[in-house]
């Protein structure tokens, strides 16, 4: 059973260009967690979502930023005309049934904005 | 609002020792808790869950305790080996309201086994 898969691992944008993040839970589970940890920073909650539906965006920025989980394929993070303050580590986890259940994280996003 | 605080930041200790580490919570209405460690670059890796009616849990050479009135958690590190060297964290996760589904993180504890 594969764990949390994140793609890229890795990812290089110039300033104002678009990133996409992308992440597929593990098998079975229905509920999808976007952190965000910054240099020197802890973990952040971006968001909360379930198959189509936005259960909780409060820790996204109001702009620039959104968040799918579309009934197919993976949920993608998406950051607008990034800035270099998006340079960061993002995390997402899934968790099987409900948002009170244990979460596994995935190997996680590495953003560098130039 | 919950505040996750994790004392020390960083700790430094000879390969053999026993160690503690430590967090703390602003909110005992917790639902669990739980402790992961963060090796650099990489992802985080589940250390143990504990529930909020369970007061400690054991891994291997790992115990993780709770006590929900003081607002605390311990990990428990018996016999640390360098491998054991990472960043580790501790996250609550609240149930009620506005709290569903996200986890609080700490800011992490630094620690160096040296051989």
């Amino acid at each position: 059973n594969a764990g949390v898969m994140q793609n890229p691992r890795h990812l290089v944008r110039r300033r104002g260009q678009e990133a996409r993040l992308r992440c597929s839970p593990m098998k079975g589970h229905s509920h999808v967690y976007w952190y965000r940890q910054l240099p020197e920073e802890g973990l952040k909650f971006m968001v909360y979502l379930q198959k189509e539906n936005i259960i909780d965006e409060s820790g996204m920025p109001k702009e620039r930023f959104s968040a799918e989980f579309p009934k197919e394929g993976p949920s993608i993070l998406r950051i607008q005309q990034v800035v270099r303050g998006d340079s960061a580590a993002y995390f997402c986890a899934s968790s099987p049934r409900t948002g009170l259940d244990e979460q596994f994280f995935g190997p996680g996003t590495r953003l560098t904005v130039l | 609002k919950q505040e996750v605080t994790q004392i020390p930041a960083a700790l430094s200790v000879p390969e053999g020792e026993n160690l503690v580490l430590n967090c703390s919570f602003t909110d005992s209405a917790i639902y669990n808790l739980q402790w992961f460690r963060q090796d650099p670059g990489k992802g985080l890796t589940s250390l143990l869950l504990i529930q909020s009616s369970q007061r400690e849990q054991t891994s291997g050479r790992l115990n993780a305790s709770l006590d929900k009135s003081s607002g605390r958690s311990t990990l428990y590190i018996a016999a640390s080996q360098p491998g054991d060297s990472a960043t580790y964290l501790c996250a609550a996760l609240n149930a009620g309201g506005t709290s569903y589904g996200k986890l609080t993180f700490g800011q992490g504890t630094i620690l160096t086994v040296h051989p």
